[in-house]
């Protein structure tokens, strides 16, 4: 059980919208504590998607956007690609537990 | 470009003790204000962070793991390192070392599999 709860898929078909939530508590995502995004294709390494909320690393398309409201945040993706699909990952600090904790992942599907 | 590149044994018997290592390139070790983390998965499941480490061989812990984690840096040949003891099967998994910028991870390793099995 993760401590910052995700949807374990969502779907959209190309070219459109789809989002993806990151559920947590006041010992992490609401204690002004910042969330951060990560994409993981296909047999390969989590890439760091989104950081501080909202902040894309170069080279990440501005396609993809973060936000945070209370206790979650999402993952917005617009314009779909085929390349898009797969694992994406938020990240916290829990304040609580003393570490570094993730959602248990969201499996998109183009 | 700074990479990370992990190593060290892909089969470790129930009970022993799992090392690995990683050494990190295209930026010094000792270099910012950089902590360097162990993150690992289970085939199938999500990511958990185990412990990372600074330079000055100061160290944090998953509490769920710290009774078994030991992690120590090498400046000199710009690596660090993972032991963790008594492992069992619920320890198989891709092990993946990143580095900790901040609260969040910016590179990461390509991962190493390590099975638990006799």
């Amino acid at each position: 059980q993760s401590v910052l709860t995700q949807p374990p898929s969502v779907s959209g078909a190309p070219g459109q919208r789809v989002t993806i939530s990151c559920t947590g508590s006041s010992s992490n995502i609401g204690t002004f504590i910042d969330v951060h995004w990560y994409q993981q294709l296909p047999g390969t390494a989590p890439k760091l998607l989104i950081f501080g909320d909202r902040h894309r690393p170069s080279g990440v398309p501005d396609r993809f956007s973060g936000s945070k409201s209370g206790t979650s945040a999402s993952l917005a993706i617009s314009g779909l690609q085929a390349e898009d699909e797969a694992d994406y990952y938020c990240q916290s600090f829990d304040t609580s537990l003393n570490a570094w904790v993730f959602g248990g992942g969201t499996k998109l599907t183009v | 470009q700074v990479q990370l590149q992990e190593s060290g044994p892909g089969l470790v018997k129930p009970s022993q003790t799992l090392s690995l290592t990683c050494t990190v390139s295209g930026g010094s070790i000792s270099g910012g204000t950089y902590y360097w983390s162990w993150i690992r998965q289970p085939a199938g499941k999500g990511l958990e962070w185990i412990g990372r480490i600074y330079s000055s061989g100061s160290t944090n812990y998953n509490p769920s793991l710290k009774s078994r984690v030991a992690m120590s840096v090498d400046t000199s040949k710009n690596l660090f390192s993972l032991n963790l003891s008594s492992v069992t099967a619920a320890d198989t998994a891709v092990y993946y070392c990143a580095r900790n910028k901040a609260n969040y991870f910016d590179y990461w390793g390509q991962g190493t599999l390590v099975t638990v099995s006799s």
